[in-house]
């Protein structure tokens, strides 16, 4: 299957201060990536769809000037949450979907004190 | 937009029993189904899915059933074993949208 890797695998940092979360195909180009999040015990929602050479897509609800999607090349899209406060701790993942079937990379867990 | 319903969302089975989870979609022209077992701390991980031209898929002790009329769909896990103990999700997508929409969960306890 495709691989999907996602870097840092868990950040911690202080209220206000923004983070960055990097989002790899490793053995196939993406045109699209997927941005979810998932708080404790509950379900993946997606946050945004990415798209390379263009706007990102953002969900009913989703701030785009607090969580700044960049997808500048084929393999690398990034999720940057600006001022970031305890409410935005969460587990994110990003996804890609380059056969129909999703594949998720790690998942980053950020949390915010 | 699609709407995925789950339930249970927490389940408990004798290790060696069946396990079934059901999930409801909204969006008649949704027609891509798969279900995810996610660890705790770690990525969700595809186990089966199913497309809206077959009723039924199975795969070793895991199985799906999709009722197009009634727009549900629900997993089996037959023979359960400890390493079944996860968290499930089904999900649905739409023809033409490369959006899934997951269920809420179900956290399967499988009871040594």
């Amino acid at each position: 299957g495709a691989v999907v890797s996602q870097h840092p695998s868990w950040v911690i940092c202080k209220s206000g201060t923004s983070v960055k979360i990097e989002c790899r195909s490793l053995d196939f180009q993406a045109t699209t990536m997927f941005w979810y999040r998932q708080f404790p015990k509950q379900s993946l929602m997606l946050m945004a769809t990415s798209n390379e050479g263009s706007k990102a897509t953002y969900e009913q609800g989703v701030e785009k000037d607090k969580f700044l999607i960049n997808h500048a090349s084929l393999t690398l899209s990034t999720l940057t949450v600006t001022s970031a406060h305890p409410e935005d701790s969460s587990f994110y993942i990003c996804s890609a979907s380059p056969t129909g079937e999703l594949f998720f990379g790690e998942g980053s867990r950020l949390t915010v004190l | 937009g699609e709407n995925v319903e789950q339930h249970p969302s927490t389940l408990s089975v004798q290790e060696g029993d069946s396990a079934v989870i059901k999930c409801t979609y909204s969006d008649s022209a949704s027609n891509y189904f798969p279900w995810y077992k996610q660890e705790l701390g770690k990525r969700p991980q595809l186990i089966i899915d199913i497309r809206s031209n077959v009723g039924e898929k199975k795969d070793q002790r895991i199985a799906v059933t999709l009722n197009k009329t009634a727009k549900h769909f629900s997993l089996h896990i037959t023979e359960t074993q400890p390493e079944d103990s996860a968290v499930y999700f089904c999900a649905a997508r739409p023809f033409g949208n490369e959006k899934l929409t997951f269920g809420t969960g179900t956290r399967l306890t499988i009871i040594p």
